[in-house]
């Protein structure tokens, strides 16, 4: 089974709409951080999270909100879709006390989405 | 101006030749510097991590930090038709002991590697 799911895997909204992309970890991780990948721009900081109780801002937050259930879910809502939030979303996870370089962080499949 | 740079390619090579990616940076802090691997329709996966400046040989794979130039390479010897995929750099700071975790990454190459 895989260390980190995402789901859905792919999505196809209105504009307007609110939905939400869901993130769950068996890595036992604390660190949690959501990116998109836009052709030519590579990967975007949206949100991340060292902790349940610790949110944080990425590069580009706006129009984007989190969720921190538990240690290892991590959700990703847009209140209001809007086109040029078509992209791909990763979400990742990352272990400060681990062996393996702290900044190593693992990724889940990707999520698909395209408004409309 | 970006923090990290990055050709994005697409770059297209027969197979065996040696593959040369490459980024440039501009933030001063970073002090670790990984390569990524994206396969089509899959998440990025940790290929390579270097600290600091120097060399990281890895098989077919070394990486090489320049600092003193902002600049970072990825060699690939004898490549493959299996390296094909989107290959990614990353950075990371480190403030006092506390490392941030945050990764700033490069646009992505597109590596084609045909038979």
């Amino acid at each position: 089974d895989a260390d980190v799911t995402q789901t859905p895997r792919n999505r196809i909204t209105k504009t307007g709409k609110r939905i939400m992309l869901e993130c769950s970890q068996t890595k036992g991780h604390d660190r949690m951080y959501w990116y998109r990948q836009d052709p030519g721009l590579g990967l975007r900081l949206i949100y991340y999270s060292f902790d349940v109780k610790d949110i944080n801002k990425g590069e580009i937050s706006d129009g984007y909100s989190v969720s921190r259930q538990a240690q290892a879910k991590f959700s990703l809502s847009l209140e209001s879709a809007i086109p040029n939030q078509t992209a791909l979303y990763f979400c990742a996870t990352s272990d400060p006390g681990g062996r393996i370089p702290q900044e190593t962080q693992y990724f889940g499949p990707g999520t698909r989405l395209l408004v409309l | 101006q970006k923090e990290v740079e990055q050709d994005p390619g697409p770059l297209s090579v027969p197979e065996g030749a040696i593959v040369s990616l490459n980024c440039t940076y501009s933030n001063s802090a970073f002090q670790y510097f990984m390569w990524y691997r994206q396969y089509s329709r899959k998440g990025p996966e940790l290929l390579m991590y270097t600290y600091s400046s120097g060399n990281k040989e890895d098989g077919r794979f070394t990486a090489q930090v320049d600092k003193s130039s902002k600049y970072i390479s990825l060699f690939i010897r004898d490549s493959q038709p299996s390296d094909s995929a989107t290959y990614l750099c990353a950075m990371s700071a480190r403030a006092g002991g506390t490392s941030y975790g945050k990764l700033t990454f490069g646009q992505g190459t597109i590596l084609t590697v045909h038979p």
